[in-house]
């Protein structure tokens, strides 16, 4: 057990809706992670915030978004979805900023768009 | 852009075999390299890392050795279990070359250990 959570673990839903998907980070962790993983890009990195403001941008498409709240947990949001989002999106977290701090991964939340 | 390549597999090998798995980066400043381990159903581990040249990352019986003049960090055990089956990932951190914190993975390896 990495001490991250995600909710929820699997998620079902049709094109054109809008979803969310929520990470409590270890605790004391002040930087959450977001990927994705699919059978055709691999694992991606989305986004990472840090300490509530966004920090830096990867592969993230205009239609999602994310946020990290006072409590530090982190929400991402994914909109008007396509059959190609569905995958495996992970979130991780590590104390501090800097690439040589470990990242932990959470269990992931399944997302099948149908 | 980083990047970072590794075999495919599956790879199979026997219980008690030598595992070497392969894995080579490009990056723009100096990054630091992780070995994760995803078992089937759940998240990523964190296996070992090195974060600077000539650096060994050691942890369950696995290594693996920072070689920046060949750029590569390639993930060796001694002798494999049956339990050591799982997709082995390599990934690196460019953020000293004012990249950002995300880590840049590898397509995965398949290490199928039988018994």
């Amino acid at each position: 057990d990495s001490g991250v959570t995600q909710t929820p673990k699997h998620l079902i839903t049709a094109t054109g809706q809008r979803v969310t998907l929520r990470c409590s980070p270890r605790s004391g962790d002040l930087s959450v992670y977001w990927y994705q993983q699919s059978l055709d890009q691999g694992l991606q990195f989305l986004i990472q915030y840090y300490n509530g403001e966004e920090r830096a941008k990867g592969n993230i498409l205009e239609r999602f978004s994310a946020q990290q709240f006072p409590d530090l947990h982190s929400e991402l949001n994914l909109s008007s979805l396509e059959l190609g989002d569905s995958a495996l999106y992970f979130c991780a977290s590590s104390v501090d900023v800097g690439g040589n701090y470990e990242q932990y991964f959470g269990p992931g939340t399944r997302l099948t768009v149908t | 852009g980083d990047s970072v390549t590794q075999m495919e597999g599956p790879v199979t090998l026997s219980e008690e075999a030598f595992l070497t798995i392969n894995c080579t980066y490009t990056a723009t400043g100096y990054p630091s390299l992780f070995w994760y381990v995803q078992y089937p159903g759940e998240g990523l581990q964190l296996l070992l890392k090195a974060t600077k040249a000539d650096d060994k990352g050691s942890n369950k019986g696995f290594e693996a050795t920072y070689r920046k003049e060949t750029t590569s960090f390639h993930l060796e055990k001694g002798s494999v279990q049956v339990s050591d089956s799982a997709v082995y990932f390599c990934a690196l951190s460019d953020s000293s070359g004012g990249g950002a914190d995300g880590l840049t993975f590898g397509k995965g390896t398949h290490l199928i250990i039988q018994p």
